[in-house]
């Protein structure tokens, strides 16, 4: 079975760019998250939905950042206008609906460098 | 405020000998615990769990080991390989809070 899948892999853009992160949740599953991974913070969670829905954006750091789920199937993270310190891994990751934990399963991240 | 804590920030251990990844929490509402393993260049993966209701989950060269009232818990490696050096993250949830909450990793090095 297919895993959850990123676009890009990597990305170097300069300043003030638009930056458009991509992501595949793994067939099935209704719960969708987006991560950034620093070296100084850690796996912080920015945004979740559950079937499409967004249901908590608080760890979205400022209104340059935005997400959108159009369907099942497909979920963008947006970055305008991109600055330097959003340079990082950003991960995205799915789950079922069962609680079992909240398992996540990861996608192998998006390596952005905004220059 | 840190939830989820893990002191170590890295580990050396020699190949063949134990390895214990240490985590710290304070909500007592978590029920369900965690552990991720990282390599560098990809997402991490699951590992391990336990539930809140055990102290021990095992599989294979892995267990988890969960002290409620010390609010604690271990993962151990036995017998640690060098393939194992990672980064591992110890993660938290409860069903009032349907996400998980995250340690900031342990960078484990094993050693030929």
């Amino acid at each position: 079975d297919a895993g959850v899948i990123q676009s890009p892999r990597h990305e170097v853009t300069e300043m003030g760019q638009e930056v458009t992160l991509r992501c595949k949740p793994i067939s099935g599953h209704d719960y969708l998250f987006w991560y950034r991974q620093t070296m100084m913070r850690g796996l912080e969670l920015l945004i979740y939905f559950n079937n499409n829905v967004p249901i908590d954006d608080s760890g979205m750091p400022e209104d340059r950042f935005s997400a959108k789920m159009p369907n099942a199937s497909f979920s963008t993270l947006k970055i305008q206008p991109s600055e330097p310190r959003d340079s990082a891994v950003y991960f995205c990751a799915s789950r079922t609906t069962g609680y079992e934990g909240n398992t996540i399963y990861f996608g192998e991240g998006s390596w952005l460098t905004v220059v | 405020d840190q939830q989820v804590k893990q002191n170590s920030p890295s580990l050396s251990v020699q190949e063949g000998r134990i390895s214990i990844l240490n985590c710290d929490y304070t909500n007592s509402m978590f029920d369900y615990f965690l552990w991720y393993k990282k390599y560098p260049a990809e997402g991490p993966t699951f590992l391990i769990s336990i539930s809140s209701i055990k102290d021990k989950n095992e599989d294979g060269r892995f267990t988890v080991f969960l002290n409620k009232s010390a609010k604690h818990l271990s993962l151990h490696i036995v017998p640690s390989q060098p393939g194992d050096s990672a980064v591992y993250f110890c993660a938290a949830s409860s069903r009032e809070v349907r996400k998980l909450i995250w340690g900031l990793g342990t960078s484990l090095a094993v050693n030929p």
